[in-house]
């Protein structure tokens, strides 16, 4: 099936840093998403942005939705080691339609 | 509580036999769903139930089969496992079926068939 194509696969950086990843397609979507996996867990819903242009904060994270709708962007700015994880991003076109998901951001962090 | 249950945590057996995953949410919501994730880490959408019904029926091969008693509870068996089969599966629940419902995942299931 499709899949969003998400950058970096993988990132190490020092406690401390910002972090961007992001999200992209040939397609338009209107709604997209991005989770985070802990290791061991589930998935967790960060954050949800339904229009272009948009920009939404949770805590440090901040995500926005591109001009385009065919990408999406995501910040996290000074990393702790709780931020360690699997971040990924998914899509929708359509209300009625199932998410679209990328293929994941590891987020690893030095000591 | 735990909203999306899944039992077991770990599941190691042969090759050829069969299994069953149980999963069970206490959020009241209509719809559930089973994922794969592969080695690779990739999150890839095998069923979807909308109140007992199926929806979503991707290339999946007959030997899994997912059954829902009701709302709550959504089982995956699978027949005659492969080495291939080997992933950690996750069960997940949105309220309704639309693609922004939040979903709310399980702890997940790591199958491993030796």
């Amino acid at each position: 099936g499709q899949q969003l194509n998400q950058n970096p696969q993988s990132m190490f950086i020092q406690e401390g840093e910002d972090v961007s990843m992001n999200c992209t397609s040939s397609s338009i979507f209107n709604t997209w998403l991005w989770y985070k996996q802990d290791p061991g867990e589930g998935p967790v819903l960060l954050i949800a942005l339904y229009k272009a242009g948009e920009l939404t904060s949770n805590g440090r994270l901040t995500a926005q939705f591109g001009i385009t709708r065919k990408d999406s962007f995501l910040n996290i700015s000074a990393s702790i080691p709780s931020d360690v994880g699997i971040y990924f991003c998914a899509g929708v076109k359509d209300s009625n339609y199932q998410l679209i998901w990328g293929a994941g951001t590891k987020l690893i962090i030095k000591p | 509580d735990t909203a999306v249950s899944q039992t077991p945590k770990y599941l190691v057996t042969q090759m050829g036999n069969d299994k069953s995953i149980k999963c069970e949410q206490n959020l009241g919501h209509d719809t559930m769903y089973w994922y794969k994730q592969d080695s690779k880490k990739f999150l890839k959408i095998m069923f979807s139930y909308n109140n007992k019904e199926l929806i979503i029926n991707e290339t999946v091969p007959n030997r899994f089969s997912p059954k829902s008693p009701d709302k709550a509870h959504l089982n995956l068996h699978i027949n005659s496992l492969e080495l291939g089969d080997s992933a950690v599966y996750f069960c997940a629940s949105s309220e309704g079926f639309g693609g922004t419902d939040t979903q709310y995942f399980g702890p997940g299931t790591r199958l491993t068939v030796l």
